[in-house]
């Protein structure tokens, strides 16, 4: 079975402190995504990774940089957080980006203060 | 450009009755469609997915659905809910796009079954 891991399952962090959020998968997949998820929003595309050292914005990428120096990994970085960055934040990975299933982690439920 | 429409942000159904989820796209192109389920505190599984070919496709846990065309939808049912089938459920569209692939979730519908 395919294995998507993240860090912590909830972070508490004050406004400014810089905060990683990272992801691992262990089934070689090329492609990794991280989403934000909001009540009524849905899941939105923060940046994603086709390869290592590679990277894409999504639709909303301000706030947030990303790194993935190692196929396997792929963090999300705050860089200063803010109160309106409390949310759920989910990892996936994929084969590819068309038509292949997109495998999550269970999700990190960040609360800025 | 695509956009993925779930209507109804909650739905509720008894215990043995029909589910009926529905999720409508915009899309130039075939797309490629997707149901996935998040049950508490987990992240998103996969239900089942349309890329080609039959369009009425059967997923996990009794649940299948539809690809209309002409009705730009991809309904997902259920013949009789269970109380474990209680959770949010995301319809997602991924389509080709310069640079690539684009997967588009919609908002999601929770699924409320009363015993």
């Amino acid at each position: 079975d395919v294995k998507v891991t993240q860090s912590s399952r909830y972070l508490v962090k004050r406004t400014g402190e810089k905060v990683f959020l990272e992801c691992v998968q262990d089934m070689d997949h090329e492609n990794m995504f991280w989403y934000r998820q909001d009540p009524g929003l849905g899941l939105r595309l923060i940046y994603f990774s086709y390869d290592v050292k590679m990277k894409e914005k999504g639709d909303i990428p301000e706030g947030y940089s990303v790194s993935r120096e190692k196929k396997e990994r792929f963090s999300l970085i705050l860089e200063s957080a803010s109160t309106n960055q409390t949310s759920m934040y989910l990892c996936a990975s994929s084969w590819d980006r068309g038509q292949e299933t997109q495998y999550f982690g269970p999700g990190t439920r960040l609360l800025v203060l | 450009a695509q956009s993925v429409t779930q209507l109804g942000s909650h739905v509720s159904v008894s215990e043995g009755a029909l589910v009926l989820l529905r999720c409508n796209y915009s899309s130039s192109v075939p797309p490629y469609l997707f149901w996935y389920v998040q049950y508490p505190n987990q992240g998103l599984q996969l239900l089942l997915k349309y890329t080609t070919g039959a369009t009425l496709v059967k997923g996990i846990n009794g649940f299948e659905a539809e690809f209309k065309k002409s009705e730009t939808s991809f309904h997902l049912t259920k013949p009789s809910a269970h109380m474990s089938d209680a959770a949010e459920y995301f319809c997602a569209v991924s389509e080709v796009e310069t640079g690539g692939f684009k997967t588009i979730f919609g908002a999601g519908t929770r699924l409320f079954v009363k015993a």
